[in-house]
């Protein structure tokens, strides 16, 4: 069974589009994380959410909307793409309380804004 | 604020060989750590953590890593590298109130025949 998984694996889009990812996981945690990792590699928190509540929100552009609409489920829409959005995106969970905060990861979606 | 420097974005060996990957940190409280490693175009798969038990950590491939708190690292070691080490590894910083991983911007491990 995949504990956390993501729909789409690949999107390849045009500048100004609306996309939408989506991240499930099935390890009964009760919180869930958008990471980016741009062209070199580097990983840098988007959002967190803990029982559908927005815990951290990292500068990230308005552009960008989570959506949890319950504990398992953290969506990620994303407006008026920009060339500039092209990365991987990760989708990760854990347990609040959990020992070290230990995240678990999606396999990443990789959005190509053309 | 919690911050994390791995030394070398790029570290190749032979097989067999030993692999040492760097990792320094830097956190105001007790830090918990972790290293992770990427496959190419897979996810993070978490390799080894140190929550304040015992200070040598063992993890899975024949990884292991030794928390330092007088040098602030958490390098990463493993005795005899295999082809299939060949990865992105990345270490990473939380602690005990933290809602976030703050990663090293990564090492690339490349595994010379």
């Amino acid at each position: 069974d995949t504990a956390v998984s993501q729909t789409p694996k690949y999107l390849v889009t045009q500048m100004g589009n609306d996309k939408s990812i989506k991240c499930e996981q099935n390890l009964g945690h009760d919180t869930m994380y958008w990471y980016k990792q741009d062209s070199k590699k580097f990983l840098k928190i988007m959002f967190s959410y803990n029982n559908k509540e927005l815990i951290i929100n990292e500068t990230v552009p308005n552009r960008f909307s989570p959506k949890s609409p319950d504990k398992a489920h953290l969506n990620l829409h994303i407006n008026s793409l920009e060339l500039g959005d092209s990365a991987v995106y990760f989708c990760a969970s854990s347990l609040r309380g959990g020992l070290g905060n230990e995240q678990f990861f999606g396999p990443g979606t990789r959005l190509t804004v053309l | 604020a919690q911050s994390v420097t791995q030394l070398g974005s790029h570290v190749s060996v032979s097989e067999g060989a030993l692999v040492l990957l760097r990792c320094n940190y830097s956190s105001s409280v007790p830090p918990y750590l972790f290293w992770y490693v990427q496959y190419p175009n897979q996810g993070l798969q978490l390799l080894l953590k140190y929550t304040s038990a015992a200070t040598l950590v063992k993890g899975i491939n024949g990884f292991e890593a030794e928390f330092k708190k007088s040098e602030t690292s958490f390098h990463l070691t493993k005795p005899s590298a295999h082809m299939s080490d060949a990865a992105e590894y990345f270490c990473a910083v939380s602690d005990e109130g933290a809602q976030k991983l703050v990663f090293g911007q990564g090492t690339r491990l490349t595994i010379n025949p």
